[in-house]
């Protein structure tokens, strides 16, 4: 069954570098997206992206964070000056615009430790 | 603004039907429901999803009221590896999670 990977599973940094977190979505899917869970709460919405540009942003969804789709398969998520409250899981997810819903493959997530 | 009402916690035992409930009496026309679930730290995995009529597939069974104001999700035969959080969410674009239930199939 074909899956969403993200790499790597887990990153440690230090407060004010830039991270890029990796994913590779589902090959026919295209809308993709990125959301984030802090430690004991709830899945966040960061961001959605389809045709090459972002769709939707959360609030989250700041100056300090920027996605990008490289080449055909990839689909990426910086945070360019990382801060201690962005530890967290970031998850990846897919779907499929053809189906007409919100069916959402998600990845397995990377843990972002943020020292 | 939560969408959804569902239970903090349940129980269910090992083999036996498991029943979630989930409230959601302001959904609007076009919103479907969604049932997602996150085991431990995991990603959240898609179980089922409906606009008004009962649907089933492999892992479970969506009942929606002929109102819409409500849903049950059902496990039909619950086993320890179905432990987790589970998430019903009414959206017609985007999927927003709430705190959900966290069921403990005990065995």
């Amino acid at each position: 069954e074909p899956e969403v990977t993200q790499t790597p599973s887990h990153q440690v940094t230090q407060m004010g570098q830039e991270v890029i977190l990796r994913c590779v979505p589902i090959s026919n899917h295209l809308y993709f997206y990125w959301y984030r869970q802090i430690l004991g709460q709830k899945v966040e919405f960061l961001v959605s992206f389809y045709n090459n540009e972002i769709s939707e942003k959360s609030e989250i969804f700041d100056d300090q964070f920027s996605v990008e789709r490289p080449d055909g398969s990839n689909f990426t998520l910086k945070i360019r000056s990382t801060k201690l409250e962005d530890s967290a899981m970031y998850f990846c997810a897919s779907s499929d615009p053809g189906t007409g819903d919100e069916k959402l493959f998600f990845g397995s997530g990377t843990q972002l430790s943020v020292l | 603004d939560a969408k959804t009402t569902q239970p903090t916690s349940m129980d269910c035992a090992e083999g036996r039907a498991a029943n979630l409930p989930c409230n959601h009496s302001t959904i609007s026309g076009n919103e479907y429901v969604y049932w997602y679930r996150q085991i431990h730290s995991q990603g959240p995995q898609y179980i089922i999803h409906g606009l008004k009529n009962n649907e089933t597939n492999e892992m479970a069974s969506l009942i929606i009221t002929e109102d819409r104001k409500s849903s049950t999700l059902i496990l039909p035969h619950a086993t320890l590896r179905d432990t987790a959080v589970y998430y019903c969410i009414v959206s017609d674009y985007k999927l927003s999670f709430g705190a959900g239930t966290t069921v403990t199939v005990r065995a």
